[in-house]
């Protein structure tokens, strides 16, 4: 069974602390993403990731980093935690084919609260 | 850029009867996929179904139907003999060429299916 795992369900952080969402994949996808997800506005891309240590910045990538050494590991910082970033992050990975190929695949969410 | 618009934030509909989601997409490319997802109160994304702008039919799985209108530029879901399970947030998204393989998702519907 095809798997994306996020390392925590729920998350409360200090403001200003430094947080790191790990995202793993069993699929051995090429690509990974990350999502932030808030009421009314839908799943914005913070960033992507296409191959072993490429990055690429999504939509919102402000206040956050990501890093990517191994190929099923795609992991979110962010480097000093404000209460804006109160929200609900989801990993998701998919292939690089073509048409019904490119479906993504979503981990369970983590839901990030900063106090 | 390319956008995806879901116009209603939610909708009622009766167990067993069918609804229609509406989806209406903005994009530049000739060749592009849309997707549609569940996400239950539990938080997971669930795939439902993909529609590339080249299939010739329109997407069905299982009582989840595509009612896809290319010049319109429109891929509303339609889901017949709603269950109390389907009650849920769905959301309509195109597959972003600018970003890889990244989805862009509209703000998604809330289904609430009543007995």
């Amino acid at each position: 069974d095809v798997k994306v795992t996020q390392s925590s369900r729920y998350l409360v952080k200090r403001t200003g602390e430094k947080v790191f969402l790990e995202c793993v994949q069993d699929m051995d996808h090429e690509n990974m993403f990350w999502y932030r997800q808030d009421p009314g506005l839908g799943l914005r891309l913070i960033y992507f990731s296409y191959d072993v240590k490429m990055k690429e910045k999504g939509d919102i990538p402000e206040g956050y980093s990501v890093s990517r050494e191994k190929k099923e590991r795609f992991s979110l910082i962010l480097e000093s935690a404000s209460t804006n970033q109160t929200s609900m992050y989801l990993c998701a990975s998919s292939s690089s084919g073509t048409g019904k190929d490119n479906e993504q695949f979503f981990g369970p969410g983590t839901r990030l609260t900063v106090l | 850029a390319q956008k995806i618009t879901q116009t209603q934030p939610g909708m009622f509909v009766q167990e067993k009867e069918a609804v229609t989601l509406d989806c209406t997409y903005d994009t530049s490319d000739p060749s592009y996929g849309l997707f549609w997802y569940k996400q239950p109160s539990s938080g997971e994304m669930i795939f439902l179904i993909y529609q590339g702008s080249y299939d010739q039919q329109n997407a069905t799985e299982g009582r989840y139907s595509l009612n896809f209108q290319k010049a319109r530029k429109s891929a509303n879901l339609v889901i017949s003999a709603s269950q109390l399970g389907d009650s849920a947030m769905y959301f309509c998204a195109i597959l972003n060429s600018n970003s890889g393989y990244a989805l862009n998702f509209g703000k998604g519907t809330s289904l609430l299916v009543t007995p």
